[in-house]
């Protein structure tokens, strides 16, 4: 099955200065890779996603990469503020059913 | 557009006793839904996928007959943790995939905090 690997565990920044992070995974047949912002005790929010036909996407301060040669996807978020400090959670579906294979989460400290 | 709400947001009961958690699609139909459980600290594991109007699939190692879901409707999902006991304390998160024409994307109910004395 799928294996979704997500690095680093945890990330402190400086408010204003970006943010990456990355996951590798495992299926070539994952073609559907989105990120969660999960603040604590809340849900997990859908904050961008990509698929197998597109290389880059951006909205607004974030944007996510794929390279599906080297199976891997990064987060990126710039000009970071206090209100994006949370658990981001990488995933990967290419599953006929939808399941979605989470990374292990990042915790990202953006202080001011 | 696109919310899923999830009933009760927390519960406390004792060693033993039955829980019933509801997952539902507001505003859209959601004819497959997942169920997850979070510890402390971890990321989302999956427990199972639950098809209207099917029996649901578990994960390994999770246990079909400790944990009963039914779908029922395009817009509820339940998941009953039956004789629960301290070490089934979690947090228990559902998702509603919305289907559309080249997407399934998941959006996730705001989870339930499950305390077994």
């Amino acid at each position: 099955g799928e294996n979704v690997e997500q690095h680093p565990s945890t990330l402190s920044v400086q408010e204003g200065d970006s943010a990456v992070i990355k996951c590798t995974y495992s299926d070539s047949a994952s073609n559907y890779f989105p990120w969660y912002k999960q603040e604590l005790g809340k849900r997990p929010q859908l904050i961008i996603d990509i698929r197998s036909n597109v290389g880059e996407k951006k909205d607004q301060r974030i944007a996510v990469t794929l390279n599906k040669t080297a199976k891997h996807f990064s987060l990126h978020i710039t000009e970071t503020q206090p209100e994006d400090s949370a658990v981001y959670f990488c995933a990967a579906q290419g599953d006929s059913w939808g399941k979605l294979q989470f990374g292990a989460g990042t915790q990202v400290v953006v202080t001011p | 557009g696109a919310v899923v709400s999830q009933h009760p947001s927390w519960v406390i009961c004792k060693s033993g006793t039955s829980v019933k958690i509801e997952c539902r699609s507001l505003d859209f139909q959601a004819t497959t839904m997942f169920w997850y459980r979070q510890f402390p600290k971890q990321s989302l594991m999956l427990m199972a996928t639950s098809n209207e109007g099917s029996k649901a699939t578990y994960e390994q190692g999770v246990e079909k007959d400790k944990f009963l879901i039914n779908h029922a409707s395009l817009t509820l999902s339940t998941l009953t943790v039956t004789s629960a006991h301290p070490e089934d304390s979690s947090f228990y998160i559902c998702s509603a995939s919305l289907k559309l024409a080249f997407t399934d994307t998941q959006y996730f109910g705001p989870g339930t905090r499950l305390t077994v004395l």
